[in-house]
């Protein structure tokens, strides 16, 4: 089956770096993906991995190691834009197509 | 060029009744998703077009819900007797191709059933 797991809720100050996990377990994995989220607004995508390691895009840089089934979602310099939920999601490869699978997403609040 | 749109924004309706939902995808973009987000729950992936045929729709909750997508453009979700289960924002997505790993968001369509 499809299991995605990350915390519900996160806290932390302006300008202060905060690491977001996600471990997933699921079949025909074929990527995993960070998406943010604000408040009545549709997911944009911050990131995406395939292959282990990190992959590093200005304030965000986000790891996978998929022998562990295990990504984190790395924010530095924190803003307050930047709260919001951050949505961690595992593309699935099935014979007909592809498809993301959510985990319900870590709602940051940043405070001044 | 024009992101994914959607409409309604809103819906309210009454339990019981019919209701569809439609995404403009991007332009050129042959693959579509629906997805569905509930109070408290991430999003749950409901169907997937690749040009005009749907080759998965295990994701889709029940019968009561179908869709279609015509022109290679336009899909349309329809659920049947709604139910206040059905309450959710439904938001739609597209890609380039089943290959094209990011997939673009449309802004959703927030359903409520009283």
């Amino acid at each position: 089956g499809q299991n995605i797991d990350q915390p519900t809720e996160m806290t932390a100050t302006e300008g202060a770096i905060v690491q977001i996990n996600c471990t997933y377990q699921t079949s025909g994995f074929n990527g995993l993906f960070w998406y943010q989220q604000h408040a009545g607004e549709a997911p944009t995508f911050l990131s995406y991995n395939v292959l282990d390691g990190l992959e590093e895009k200005g304030r965000f840089s986000s790891f996978l190691s998929r022998s562990k089934g295990y990504s984190y979602l790395l924010l530095k310099e924190l803003q307050m834009k930047d709260s919001a939920s951050y949505l961690c999601a595992v593309r699935a490869r099935w014979q007909a197509g592809t498809a993301l699978i959510f985990g319900k997403g870590t709602t940051l609040s940043v405070s001044s | 060029g024009a992101g994914v749109s959607q409409s309604p924004s809103n819906k309210v309706t009454e339990k019981g009744k019919d209701v569809e939902l439609r995404c403009d995808p991007i332009s050129g973009h042959t693959a579509l998703y629906w997805y569905r987000q509930s109070l408290g729950q991430g999003l749950e992936f409901l169907i997937y077009f690749q040009g005009n045929s749907a080759p998965d729709k295990s994701g889709l909750p029940s019968d009561r819900f179908s869709a279609e997508r015509t022109g290679g453009s336009v899909s349309t979700l329809t659920i049947q007797r709604t139910q206040q289960e059905d309450s959710a924002v439904y938001l739609c997505a597209s890609s380039l191709n089943r290959e094209d790993y990011e997939q673009y968001f449309g802004p959703g369509t927030r359903l409520t059933v009283t």
